[in-house]
Formats: structure tokens, sequence, C-alpha cells
């Protein structure tokens, strides 16, 4: 099973700045990553596929790279609204698919 | 609008049984596989079941094997987790959501359901 690793657990960031979040794999998975924002209450959202292609309807504000086992998602421009945990998808071994544990953006 | 729409969930002892339905809504669920996840309050995305468009392959996580199963009717357009022998630790809430792209499997999910709330208590 491949162990996904985020990090930090928490951030907290002013609006209007960059916010830079980590994902780690326990072993390569290329670039079948992907990342989703959940907000209270509600489902999680895709963000990212494929490490750094931005679903629709995203925010060129949200971007996404890595290969390998390093992963980043980062957002510039931050908002209040931007407010979430997000979670990193590794979908290149499986079953099982497997999450990190999150991180919790604070703004 | 492409949707999932959840129902079944609730309150069940444990070593009950519970069965949770995932409809599909501005498309044909038949094209797509779909994948169950789950979120125990409070923690982190947990990955539960897969089946296949056909519904002719099916995986689980070795916490639910045997106990678990997906099915599903392309007629009703519906996909369904049946629970079994419940334990306190399968309390969460529960989310259907899509493989992506038609007739594959691995791949990232979307979208998903609303999710729906398990809970297994005495």
């Amino acid at each position: 099973e491949i162990v996904m690793t985020q990090s930090p657990a928490t951030l907290s960031v002013s609006p209007g700045e960059r916010a830079t979040l980590s994902c780690r794999a326990s072993q390569s998975v290329n670039i079948n990553v992907a990342w989703y924002q959940q907000k209270p209450g509600q489902a999680p959202r895709l963000l990212i596929y494929r490490a750094s292609t931005r679903a629709t309807g995203i925010p060129a504000r949200f971007s996404g790279s890595g290969s390998g086992t390093e992963f980043t998602l980062t957002i510039t421009g931050l908002q209040s609204e931007d407010s979430a945990v997000f979670f990193c998808l590794q979908y290149h071994s499986w079953p099982p698919f497997t999450f990190g544990q999150g991180t919790k953006l604070e703004i | 609008e492409v949707q999932l729409l959840q129902s079944g969930g609730g309150l069940v002892q444990p070593g009950g049984s519970l069965r949770l339905s995932c409809a599909a809504s501005g498309f044909t669920l038949s094209d797509y596989a779909i994948n169950w996840v789950r979120q125990a309050p409070g923690k982190g995305l947990e990955w539960v079941s897969l089946i296949s468009a056909s519904g002719g392959t099916s995986y689980y996580a070795d916490a639910v094997k045997g106990r678990f199963a997906v099915s599903r009717d392309n007629v009703k357009n519906t996909v369904y987790l049946e629970m079994n022998n419940l334990r306190a630790e399968d309390a969460a809430i529960y989310y259907c959501a899509r493989d992506p792209r038609v007739s594959t499997i691995g791949n990232w999910f979307d979208p998903w359901g609303q999710g729906t709330l398990v809970t297994v208590s005495s």
C-alpha cells in the first residue's frame, strides 16, 4: 500500500498571500495524483488531476506540480473562501487508492 | 448537471446491516465505474470499494472485505453498497464518487455524491 503524507497539518496564511501544500508518496506514483478541497459539511471538490491539470472551473490561482514521490499544490492570491482542508489522492497503484491525511488551510 | 445523489444510511446496531444507494443524474451511470469513499467524523478520507462500469469487477479495502458488497443496477441507474456485520469503526460519512472517464477504472474521482451518514451504535 502506498502511503501519502501531507505537510503541514495546518497552514495559516494571510489574504492575498501564497500557500504551498506538500504531499509525499512512499513510492513513485508517476503523475497519478489528484488534489481535492473540502469545506465543512461538503463533499470533496476536485481541483487538480494528473498532478498538474486543473479541473473544469478551477481558477488559475490553483496550480499543481510534481512527479514521482513529491507533489505540491500552490494557491496564490488567497481569499477567505479558500479556507478548507485539502487532500491528495494517489491512483497509481491500487487497490487500495490512498489519500493523504489532509492539510487544513486557514486564511 | 452531472450529479450523484445518495440515499440510505442512518443508525444501526453493531452487527447490523445497511444498504446505501447512489443514483446518477445528468449522465448514464452504466458508462462509468463508481467508487465508495468514507470519512469518519473529523478524520480523513478512506477508499472503500470500486465497481466497474459493467459490474463485472469489484475491489474492496481490506477493512471491509467479506462484510461489504458493491453492486449496480444499470437499468435503475443506481449503485449500491451493502454493508453487513457493521462495527463501530465503520461509522462515517459515505460518499460515492465517479471515475471521470468512460468505461475505465483506476483514475481520480469526480464528481462526488453529497454523502450519507452511517452511525453504528447500540
